[in-house]
């Protein structure tokens, strides 16, 4: 069964600080991967989704990055955060007309 | 935009009565799928109905798809303290770039009294 690893569990980091989210994957090869965003009391907004080495999909034009070195790898980034990049930062992996698999996520902070 | 809005958005019910969600959408899917998040964690999946698929049941859960109403229910019987819980529906549709993923809405939070 495919089991997803996202680190770190909680995140503190000030304003203008740079950000790295990894998740990784095991039980499953060539993944469908995703990083979903959710702010408090709200739904999850899709901001990136891959589907191979390299191929990176942008859905919200905004102040992250994404990046995809290896199959099962999948990292979430920025160069500078802001107040409104805080929220709960969720990893899943699966293929469109199956279950999602969710990571346990990341909840960041920005100071 | 996000597509999959659940009503209500908060249910408190006593333990062993029945919770119903209902969750309404925009465009045209290829299925829809229920999740259920506890406080502070990821999304557990619940279940999945195709869009050829009317209703579709999973232990106590209860699922119903009204394709022409664009609109679905989750229905919870004998309701346990468990089940407290935040539930979203997720339908699966072309988003931006044109590949199909699911879309959240913002949830129906359940508060099971014991």
């Amino acid at each position: 069964s495919q089991t997803i690893h996202q680190w770190p569990a909680t995140l503190v980091q000030p304003v203008g600080s740079p950000l790295s989210l990894e998740c990784t994957v095991e039980g499953t090869s060539n993944p469908n991967l995703y990083w979903y965003r959710q702010a408090a009391g709200r739904g999850l907004q899709l901001l990136f989704y891959s589907v191979g080495i390299g191929q990176i999909s942008s859905e919200v034009p905004q102040n992250l990055s994404a990046s995809r070195p290896q199959d099962r790898q999948f990292i979430l980034s920025s160069k500078k955060l802001l107040l409104s990049d805080s929220g709960f930062y969720l990893c899943a992996t699966g293929q469109p007309n199956s279950p999602l698999h969710f990571g346990n996520g990341t909840r960041l902070t920005v100071t | 935009s996000q597509q999959g809005e659940e009503d209500p958005q908060a249910l408190s019910i006593q333990e062993g009565e029945n919770a119903t969600m209902n969750c309404s959408y925009k465009t045209s899917i290829n299925n829809l799928q229920w999740y259920r998040q506890n406080s502070g964690r990821g999304l557990v999946h619940l279940i999945l109905i195709r869009s050829n698929e009317r209703e579709k049941h999973s232990g106590r859960l209860r699922v119903t798809l009204d394709t022409s109403k664009k609109s679905s229910s989750l229905l919870i019987t004998a309701s346990r303290a468990a089940d407290t819980a935040s539930y979203f529906c997720a339908p699966l549709k072309r988003v931006g770039t044109g590949r199909r993923a699911l879309t959240f809405g913002s949830g129906t939070r359940l508060q099971v009294q014991p």
